[in-house]
């Protein structure tokens, strides 16, 4: 079956610009998540829906960032007035359903490499 | 933050030798789960370990978690050339709001 997908694959942006990053998480599932990678480190939570509400944005790093997911599906992860610290891998996953204290398998999707130049 | 801290940095073994990476932690957690991802893909989850128990196997790993240190291990029996990947241990705990807080990882090279 499908798997969480994101698009694109890699985006290269100038400085200042606005970008939107997409998410379709596994059909059904009802959590979603998206994280930051940078080179050489671990994912960084950044956010994370049950439904189309953020149950928990605390590792949004600024106002610049925001995401949505409108009809409890995809969601687009947004980012205002890009700088150059913001260049990483955005990961997103899915579960089925919600929270990390209990025992659900995260699925991530192959991440978009973003550039900002 | 970055509450996991992995052991070795880097990791270069023949194919068929055993594979031992671990993970130190910070705060108490609920549960530690341990993942893979191959160069320029996602990350796949390989197993979780929760805070009441000591170890577990799938296939070829094995985590073993002590909480007494803050610690876990994961093992790789008879390594093949497939297990090449970057391996992360993320842990879960009411200390982080239930985050999932990823470590930065061991690379792991199988020679074959």
């Amino acid at each position: 079956g499908a798997g969480v997908s994101q698009t694109p694959s890699n985006k290269v942006t100038e400085k200042g610009k606005y970008v939107e990053l997409r998410c379709d998480p596994i059909s059904g599932h009802t959590a979603l998540y998206w994280y930051r990678q940078s080179l050489g480190q671990g994912p960084e939570f950044l956010i994370y829906f049950q439904g189309t509400g953020a149950a928990d944005d605390s590792g949004l790093p600024n106002d610049r960032f925001f995401a949505v997911r409108p009809e409890g599906s995809v969601s687009t992860l947004k980012i205002q007035r890009t700088e150059r610290g913001d260049s990483a891998v955005y990961l997103c996953a899915s579960s089925l359903v919600g929270g990390f204290g209990g025992h659900n398998e995260q699925f991530f999707g192959p991440g978009t490499r973003l550039t900002v130049l | 933050s970055q509450q996991g801290e992995e052991d070795p940095q880097a990791l270069s073994i023949q194919e068929g030798e055993n594979a031992t990476m671990n993970c130190s932690y910070k705060t108490s957690i609920n549960n530690l789960q341990w993942y893979r991802q191959n160069s320029g893909r996602g990350l796949v989850h390989l197993i979780l370990i929760r805070s009441n128990e000591r170890e577990k196997h799938s296939g070829r790993l094995r985590v073993t978690l002590d909480t007494s240190k803050k610690s876990s291990s994961l093992l790789i029996t008879a390594s093949r050339a497939a297990d090449t990947a970057s391996y992360f241990c993320a842990t879960a705990g009411m200390e982080y709001g239930n985050k999932l807080v990823f470590g930065a990882g061991t690379i792991l090279r199988v020679k074959s």
